[in-house]
């Protein structure tokens, strides 16, 4: 089993500029998460998705988007991406909430 | 919203040495969990302990729900126990966890 994977591990965008984080998950897990982690800090929850179907807001979802594609994906969008959105993206996954998260190994978005 | 404070912000020893690492959230929960970021980012589950105590080879968890604290011992240090460690937790019923600062640590040889 792969567990979490993430596609791309690294990207470079100029501002306004879109596109879209690629999150799967082989573990037949309900629930799927999108977090952000900035330079000396813990990770904030962007978006959420409790299980297939459902998506909801987290405590910094402001310039992001979700789709819950089917059981296994979970994507996120930057339609118009800004400075401030350079970061680390991890994707996670739990069997249901609040049970054990597992994590994919992250992207890194550089935003000129 | 729950508030979670860990402590210390930083923490460099031998190897060898044991180590204990403290998180203090403001609410009561029932989910809680540490996490491991190792050098390269990857994070890696260590304990999910809302309540009690765990035991995992070297590293050890404690949850005292009732005085809202949670403790990670890590006996016996090795220089891969480096990086940085994280507390989360989710209140009753709650999807989110909330992450605190973490507490870096460095094991040098």
């Amino acid at each position: 089993n792969a567990g979490v994977t993430q596609t791309p591990k690294f990207q470079v965008l100029k501002t306004g500029q879109s596109m879209t984080l690629q999150c799967a998950q082989d573990m037949n897990h309900n629930s799927m998460y999108w977090y952000r982690q900035d330079p000396g800090m813990g990770l904030r929850l962007i978006y959420y998705s409790a299980s297939e179907g459902t998506t909801d807001k987290g405590e910094v979802p402001n310039g992001y988007n979700v789709s819950r594609l089917n059981k296994r994906e979970f994507s996120l969008r930057l339609e118009s991406a800004a400075p401030s959105q350079t970061s680390v993206y991890f994707c996670a996954s739990s069997r249901g909430g609040g049970e054990t998260q597992y994590f994919g190994p992250g992207t890194r978005l550089l935003v000129l | 919203g729950i508030q979670v404070e860990q402590s210390p912000p930083d923490l460099i020893l031998q190897e060898g040495a044991n180590s204990t690492l403290r998180c203090n959230f403001s609410d009561s929960v029932n989910n809680l969990q540490w996490f491991h970021q190792n050098p390269w980012g990857q994070l890696i589950n260590l304990f999910y302990i809302p309540s009690g105590t765990k035991q995992n080879g070297r590293l050890s968890a404690t949850t005292v729900a009732t005085e809202r604290y949670s403790l990670l011992y890590i006996s016996s240090s090795q220089t891969t126990d480096s990086g940085v460690y994280f507390c989360a937790v989710g209140g009753r019923g709650a999807q989110k966890l909330v992450f605190g600062q973490g507490t870096r640590l460095t094991i040098n040889p």
